[in-house]
């Protein structure tokens, strides 16, 4: 299955509502979570099963979608925020991830 | 705390061999499936093999199998990568992951990943 991402890049300012869309080449159901990345770190889960967010994530952070598209929303962008984001679906393996969405400021 | 802490990576030739290790604590290591991902330099996670909890199931990528050995120990709490026949697109910083079930699912903790060079 494979999985894109639009935009590639997004820039935006601190308090701006952001959204990023993942596709896949076939129906994932809901088997699908979003990881966030900084330079030099490991992913970060962020939302699983398409709309759960993940313990300890703020709630700014929400996804929703089913089937073949998704989409990943900060509902008010914080510094904190500024990095790149994969999604990944696990309706199956092979696992396939997303190319990233890179935020950062405008 | 859930803590993994990847090792063995170094810088080695084309045509050779390396085996990464992860080092598992803060939870029921035996209970959970468990996976290798891979980044090359500046560009996305690649998702490379997996292991159900009981190590009686293995998956890999078409880019690796063949090629690619993942195994657990349980009693060392330790997952392993062998690697064999290592091309220069196998260079990427490799993470150990954690799952949140038994068989496949998402990826709730990682470690910090270790270096492979391929490179002659």
């Amino acid at each position: 299955i494979q999985m894109t991402q639009s935009p590639s890049t997004l820039s935006a300012s601190v308090g701006d509502r952001v959204t990023i869309t993942c596709r896949a080449s076939k129906s994932i159901n809901m088997w699908l979570a979003w990881y966030q990345q900084k330079p030099g770190k490991a992913p970060n889960l962020l939302i699983y099963k398409a709309s759960s967010l993940q313990s300890g994530v703020p709630a700014r952070f929400t996804g929703s979608g089913s089937g073949t598209e998704f989409t990943l929303t900060i509902s008010s962008l914080q510094p904190d925020d500024f990095a790149t984001y994969y999604c990944q679906q696990y309706s199956g393996y092979p696992f396939t991830f997303g190319p990233g969405t890179k935020v950062d400021i405008k | 705390e859930v803590h993994l802490v990847e090792s063995g990576g170094v810088v080695v030739q084309p045509g050779g061999s390396l085996r990464l290790s992860c080092a598992a604590s803060g939870f029921e290591f035996g209970d959970f499936a468990m996976h290798w991902v891979r980044q090359p330099p500046g560009k996305g996670p690649e998702w490379v093999s997996s292991i159900t909890w009981d190590g009686e199931n293995t998956y890999y990528g078409d880019s690796v199998k063949g090629r690619f050995t993942i195994s657990r120990d349980d009693m060392k709490s330790s997952l392993y990568l062998q690697m064999n026949d290592l091309r220069h697109e196998d260079t990427a910083l490799y993470f150990c992951a954690k799952d949140i079930g038994v068989a496949g699912t998402y990826l709730d903790s990682w470690g910090q990943g270790t270096l492979v060079t391929v490179s002659s």
